[in-house]
């Protein structure tokens, strides 16, 4: 059972914020968040484990919280560098990484 | 360090031929996992390993399927005979710990006509 990610796209203008959610079924040690460009490889922006912290990543920061299993991506003040998809990916036991349907960002000038 | 490795980048091959998938990860990474990406899948987890030997393997679509470690720097996976669903972007990725970022290759863009 995959991560669900809401929402599927978004479009933006440089400068706005938008927030893009992930949600499992199952219990979480931890939650995962990847960029992946067009043509390119998925590449790691953050790890965020059980205690409900908060990473940031250049102005791109998210939560997590384990009793909702719930995580939350938030683009901050986006750039055009920001346009891609995004997974998220839960991990329960084990090393197992599952990802969510990602969502697809496209920040316009 | 040159990262995870895969090859070939792109292949191309008529339905019932074998295609194998290599990788090299990266030195000193204890685990490598493959997964396939599609539009209408997404991104799957096929199987991977620690210290060269499969954890879980679960992803595994069919028994056409097989994937192999033989020693900690090098895996491959082998499709036998490949269907045109099997056509997909196959990852590979590795880590260096249990929980730890995943760093990708560059993957492998199969058609299988």
């Amino acid at each position: 059972q995959q991560p669900v990610q809401s929402p599927q796209a978004v479009i933006l203008r440089e400068g706005e914020d938008a927030v893009i959610n992930c949600s499992s079924s199952k219990a979480l040690y931890s939650v995962h968040w990847y960029r992946q460009k067009h043509g390119e490889a998925p590449v790691f922006l953050m790890i965020l484990l059980k205690g409900g912290e908060q990473k940031g990543h250049e102005k791109i920061s998210a939560s997590f919280n384990e009793k909702k299993q719930q995580s939350s991506l938030y683009l901050t003040a986006s750039q055009l560098s920001y346009s891609g998809t995004y997974f998220c990916g839960d991990k329960a036991a084990g090393n197992k990484l599952t990802f969510g349907g990602g969502t697809r960002v496209l920040v316009k000038p | 360090d040159a990262g995870v490795i895969q090859s070939p980048r792109h292949e191309v091959t008529e339905m019932g031929q074998e295609v194998t998938l290599r990788c090299k990860p990266i030195s000193g990474h204890d685990y490598l996992f493959w997964y396939r990406q599609t539009m209408m899948r997404g991104l799957e987890l096929l199987i991977y390993f620690n210290n060269n030997v499969p954890i879980d393997d679960s992803g595994m679509p069919e028994d056409r399927f097989s994937a192999k470690m033989p020693n900690a720097s090098f895996s491959t996976l082998k499709i036998q005979p490949s269907e045109p669903r099997d056509s997909a972007v196959y990852f590979c990725a590795s880590s260096s710990q249990q929980g730890q970022k995943l760093f990708f290759g560059s993957g492998t863009q199969l058609s299988v006509l």
